[in-house]
């Protein structure tokens, strides 16, 4: 069965080191979004893809980067780790046909990073 | 982009009818409002989604006023495994994908 997976599921780092966070989707979809999901704000968004080699900001995107080489991946990588960037990430995905969409997005399981 | 407002918390009891609530006065005439729900420290599920009618499908129903300010998620039957916590959001269709989320509404079905 097609579906979103995302790597690891749990990670501990240190200050300043660089982190990727791995997301992969079996559906062919255009559409890739990455979330953060903190206690009291919900889940927001971090960058986003409506394909390959297209990458956009979200509303908290300092600090973080993504590209997209081809359709399956969008990994979030963060260049320097911060303690402030400790959170559950989730990745999603949506059919789309570029920007113009209002596709409903399927969610990964999410990855929970610590940063000490 | 339009901001969505909605109940911290709502209990209901088990085998009634959960509606929940969501405000979205600076909704534009093209963006849509989406229904999530978000179990324990799972990944958030698509529940339901509308433009201007209600909906509905074999999960809930989702009423929209007709100004299109507010909506209304109703869980028919709510049962143990409703207990989540529900977003609505809104996704504007005419330029591009654009989710937003609220802090959501955490419900508690009780038995």
């Amino acid at each position: 069965d097609a579906e979103i997976t995302q790597s690891p599921r749990h990670k501990i780092t240190e200050t300043g080191r660089q982190v990727t966070l791995a997301c992969h989707q079996t559906w062919n979809h255009n559409n890739m979004f990455w979330y953060r999901q903190d206690l009291g704000h919900g889940l927001r968004l971090i960058h986003y893809s409506y394909g390959v080699q297209d990458t956009n900001k979200g509303e908290v995107s300092d600090g973080y980067s993504v590209s997209r080489s081809n359709t399956e991946d969008l990994p979030l990588t963060l260049e320097s780790a911060a303690s402030s960037q400790t959170s559950v990430y989730f990745c999603a995905s949506s059919p789309g046909t570029g920007p113009i969409s209002t596709d409903t997005q399927y969610f990964g399981p999410g990855t929970r990073l610590t940063v000490l | 982009d339009a901001k969505t407002t909605q109940p911290p918390s709502m209990d209901c009891a088990e085998g009634r009818a959960a509606n929940l609530p969501c405000n979205h006065s600076t909704i534009s005439g093209n963006e849509y409002v989406y229904w999530y729900r978000q179990i324990h420290s799972q990944g958030p599920q698509y529940i339901i989604h509308g433009l201007k009618n209600n909906e509905t499908n074999e999960m809930a129903s989702l009423i929209i006023t007709e100004d299109r300010k507010s909506s209304t998620l109703i869980l028919p039957h709510a049962t143990l495994r409703d207990t989540a916590v529900y977003y609505c959001s809104s996704t504007y269709s005419g330029g591009y994908q654009k989710v937003t989320f609220g802090i959501g509404t955490k419900l508690q079905v009780i038995p």
